[in-house]
């Protein structure tokens, strides 16, 4: 079966640093998604994306943040300079064209920023 | 404001017993309810999906229940497995732009022998 595939599977970086979350979403998917879930707490949403283009955001995703397709496959999670509360699980998600279909998800990148 | 809250927080059982979770929420309006498992470390995977005029949908040993009226739903697990120990998060999805959804906080089950 098909899946989301996420890479690095976990990523130490220092405060201040770039860095970028890679995920490769399902080949015949059109929409695509970040999540974030801090240890021991709840999933949240980021950024959903369609068509080329942010189709919305939430207020974590904010200008220290960017998402892009560079190619037909990849999809990348870019936060520009990290911040010790950005420490998280990053998720992402691909689904199909269908009105209500599945979030398929990763298993995630974990972002340690020390 | 929009939120979903499930209970109980954590469950422990043992193999071979049945359980059920339960969710309530407050999206409006209201397109659909997911369940998903997550395993420790994984991604959410999908169990069911149900919309507005379904109230009830079954996967393997899963059966989910919706109730639109009172804005509850429940995922009964039969016959539990070690496998089934994970976090089993309600999901409820927002008509509002871009189908966004709303995370529970998660049921954490242990199945033990």
């Amino acid at each position: 079966e098909p899946e989301v595939t996420q890479t690095p599977s976990h990523q130490v970086t220092q405060m201040g640093q770039e860095v970028i979350l890679r995920c490769v979403p399902i080949s015949n998917h059109l929409y695509f998604y970040w999540y974030r879930q801090i240890l021991g707490q709840k999933v949240e949403f980021l950024v959903s994306f369609y068509n080329n283009e942010i189709s919305e955001k939430s207020e974590i995703f904010d200008d220290q943040f960017s998402v892009e397709r560079p190619d037909g496959s990849n999809f990348t999670l870019k936060i520009r300079s990290t911040k010790l509360e950005d420490s998280a699980m990053y998720f992402c998600a691909s689904r199909g064209d269908r009105r209500v279909s599945p979030l398929h998800f990763g298993n995630g990148t974990r972002l340690t920023v020390t | 404001k929009n939120q979903v809250e499930q209970s109980p927080q954590s469950l422990i059982i043992l193999e071979g017993k049945n359980c059920t979770l339960q969710c309530n929420y407050t999206v409006s309006p209201f397109s659909n309810l997911r369940w998903y498992k997550q395993d420790t470390g994984r991604g959410p995977v999908s169990l069911t999906i149900m919309t507005f005029s379904e109230n009830t949908k079954s996967n393997g040993r899963y059966t989910a229940t919706l109730d639109a009226d009172t804005k509850q739903s429940s995922l009964h697990i039969t016959a539990s497995q070690l496998s089934d120990s994970a976090s089993y998060i309600c999901v409820v999805s927002a008509m509002e732009g871009g189908n966004k959804l709303v995370f529970g906080a998660g049921t954490i089950l242990r199945v033990k022998s």
